[in-house]
């Protein structure tokens, strides 16, 4: 089964500074990849996603992730925060078995 | 579009007691998860339906844990008897189609469980 890492636990950060959450997957195989975020007493929510062709790819609020397959990583990235990105942000992994494997997340707190 | 729904939104029971959570997917929606999130965790897939057949519940503790989706919509999750380990967000969440990797899952706001 394929494991999801990823790298901070507790980012904190303020308004305008650029951020960037690592990820990396244990899977060989083709892969699908996602970022959710969950927002302070809301659901969880799909930021973007990566299932194949351009390794960039943008999503919502300005965020972007970068596909690096030869390093197995999937890192997301804004190039300036705001208040409201404090958030919890997972990565997540699709591989053959078609199961979504959530990574244990990192939260974000933007300081305004 | 309603989104999913899921009740209670937070349960208090004492170990050894037993409890259910409903969810409610998507209109249309085939395909329906029961996650468990532990604190400090990402969710886990504890079983996966399609319309009102089992496609995956290889996680689900079925020794307590057992989940019905008898008419391909509502889904319930039971624990029964419950551990302090249980304690957890339990979330929901639905796709289209048969959960294959082109299809998002949207989840619903989940149902916080504290086994006392």
């Amino acid at each position: 089964a394929q494991s999801v890492s990823q790298h901070n636990h507790h980012v904190i950060l303020s308004e305008a500074a650029s951020l960037e959450l690592g990820c990396n997957y244990s899977y060989g195989g083709t892969v699908n990849l996602f970022w959710y975020v969950q927002y302070p007493g809301q659901h969880l929510q799909l930021l973007l996603k990566y299932f194949s062709g351009d390794p960039l790819v943008k999503g919502i609020k300005g965020f972007e992730a970068e596909f690096i397959k030869s390093k197995f990583s999937f890192n997301l990235r804004k190039p300036s925060v705001q208040w409201s990105d404090t958030a919890e942000y997972f990565c997540a992994v699709k591989a053959n078995d078609y199961k979504l494997s959530f990574g244990a997340g990192t939260t974000v707190t933007v300081r305004a | 579009e309603a989104g999913v729904a899921q009740s209670p939104r937070y349960k208090i029971i004492e170990k050894r007691q037993s409890v259910a959570f409903w969810c409610n997917p998507i209109s249309g929606h085939a395909t329906l998860y029961w996650y468990q999130q532990i604190l400090g965790q990402g969710p886990k897939l504890l079983i996966q339906f399609q319309n009102n057949g089992v496609v995956d519940d290889s996680q689900l503790p079925k020794d307590r844990f057992s989940a019905e989706r008898l008419k391909g919509v509502d889904s319930t999750l039971k624990i029964q008897p419950a551990k302090l380990e249980d304690s957890a967000v339990y979330l929901c969440a639905s796709t289209s189609g048969g959960g294959g990797p082109s299809y998002e899952q949207y989840f619903g706001p989940g149902t916080r469980l504290t086994v006392t």
